[in-house]
């Protein structure tokens, strides 16, 4: 069972607002990521993080900021939200290998994310 | 353009028959590759795994087939129950699973 937390799960906000999506997870994993999903389509790898301090932007563009100073906690913020940010956000983490044997992802409920 | 395809957006299948869903890649470097089921409001869940040095790789009701030449898999659910109703995303890494891509999914629908 993965313990891999998220919050809120749920968030409809006006647009302009400042909002912090959580994400924690109890695994001691050092690589955390960040994916943005519309329905329907692909999850899209938007940050990750290889450990504490340590940052990375993912394959789509996204206006969204991350901070990784804990080992658990990975949240991604967004200064001034607008409608296009409208999407489910999924956390997800896994342990990091170097290429000494194979991982899976472990994912976070998600947070469903509507900017009105 | 799309490295992972799931071509099928959606798939129903009759209680205890078999389910297929099937998934394609075209980057030559993927090694491993991973099957997640998604029911709604939740995040996907990890269901099975096979690395390019098998072609088979089973779990229970699950299977997963890899051809490595074809740059195809599949994932075989038998006996279908309405449970395993969810969407399907397959994943496919060239790291040793660093960093996954996921195709679009495929809902599967298993009907009682």
């Amino acid at each position: 069972e993965a313990d891999i937390y998220q919050t809120p799960r749920y968030l409809v906000i006006g647009t302009g607002k400042k909002i912090t999506l959580e994400c924690s997870q109890t695994m001691g994993h050092d690589k955390m990521y960040w994916y943005q999903q519309d329905p329907g389509m692909e999850l899209h790898l938007i940050h990750y993080s290889y450990g504490v301090n340590s940052t990375e932007k993912g394959d789509l563009s996204s206006e969204s900021t991350v901070s990784r100073i804990r080992t658990e906690h990975f949240p991604l913020t967004l200064e001034s939200a607008r409608p296009s940010h409208t999407s489910q956000y999924l956390c997800a983490s896994s342990e990091y290998s170097a290429g000494r044997f194979y991982n899976e992802q472990f994912f976070g409920p998600g947070t469903r994310l509507t900017v009105l | 353009d799309q490295q992972v395809k799931q071509n099928s957006p959606s798939l129903s299948v009759q209680e205890g028959r078999i389910s297929i869903l099937n998934c394609d890649y075209t980057n030559s470097m993927f090694d491993y590759f991973l099957w997640y089921k998604k029911y709604p409001a939740e995040g996907p869940t990890f269901l099975i795994s096979i690395s390019s040095i098998k072609d088979k790789n089973e779990d229970g009701r699950f299977t997963v087939f890899l051809n490595k030449s074809a740059k195809h898999l599949s994932l075989h659910i038998v006996p279908s129950q309405p449970g395993d109703s969810a969407v399907y995303f397959c994943a496919a890494s060239a790291d040793y699973g660093q960093n996954f891509v996921f195709g679009p999914g495929t809902r599967l629908s298993v009907l009682p």
